[in-house]
């Protein structure tokens, strides 16, 4: 059983074309966040949810738009592609609140290649 | 803003031999989180160890153990008889204690990485 899975897992696609990614987890958790790992495999965090309410946008062009149906569920659409968003993309979620409830467990990751 | 550096960019050892990764942080905070992960080739991010700032002792999971060093902040992971499974990346990373709680603005800040290496 995947606790968080992404699909899909790869994902090739040519600039200027819209794209989603979805992310889903099993967990029971409150809080979800999306993470870009450039191609230097620097990790940065783009959104986080709480309850399907956007809690952290870390200067992200308007291009990304997250979207919470509940709170299992955090999918990243992302318009017009450029070829600077190719990179590899984090689902991760976790429950705050609870003993350790910082850790965060991410999900396999999205390689998104724009052509 | 709290930043993660992690100096040493590729380490190779030896199966068996122990090695350890740097990595030291920046904060005015005195109450986060600092974690080690690991992100093998297939790219899966996995949490090695962690470490609570107000705590005094080093943590240890099995051949991973930590140098948590609160006044130079530091916080270097030890890895013991190493393994071939261990060739990864490793990521040092620093999450803010938030209080009040605001659920969901727990954010990891990452270092740039170490790729480390075991050989046969």
């Amino acid at each position: 059983d995947t606790a968080v899975s992404q699909t899909p897992k790869y994902l090739v696609t040519q600039m200027g074309n819209d794209k989603s990614i979805k992310c889903e987890q099993n967990l029971g958790h409150d809080t979800m966040y999306w993470y870009k790992q450039d191609s230097k495999k620097f990790l940065k965090i783009m959104f986080s949810y709480n309850n399907k309410e956007l809690i952290i946008n870390e200067t992200v062009p308007n291009r990304f738009s997250p979207k919470s149906p509940d709170k299992a569920h955090l999918n990243l659409h992302i318009n017009s592609l450029e070829l600077g968003d190719s990179a590899v993309y984090f689902c991760a979620s976790s429950q705050v609140g609870q003993v350790w409830s910082d850790e965060q467990y991410f999900g396999p990751g999205t390689r998104l290649t724009v052509t | 803003a709290q930043t993660v550096t992690q100096s040493q960019p590729e380490m190779s050892v030896q199966e068996a031999e122990t090695v350890t990764l740097s990595c030291t942080y920046d904060t005015s905070e005195n109450n986060y989180y600092l974690f080690w992960y690991k992100q093998p080739p297939s790219r899966q991010m996995i949490l090695v160890i962690r470490q609570e700032a107000y705590k005094q002792q080093n943590a240890t999971e099995n051949r991973f153990s930590v140098n948590f060093q609160k006044a130079a902040k530091s916080f270097s992971l030890k890895i013991s008889d190493s393994q071939l499974g261990d060739t990864a990346m490793y990521f040092c990373a620093f999450m803010k204690h938030v209080r009040p709680v605001i659920w969901g603005a727990q954010k990891l800040v990452f270092g740039q990485g170490t790729r480390l290496t075991i050989n046969p």
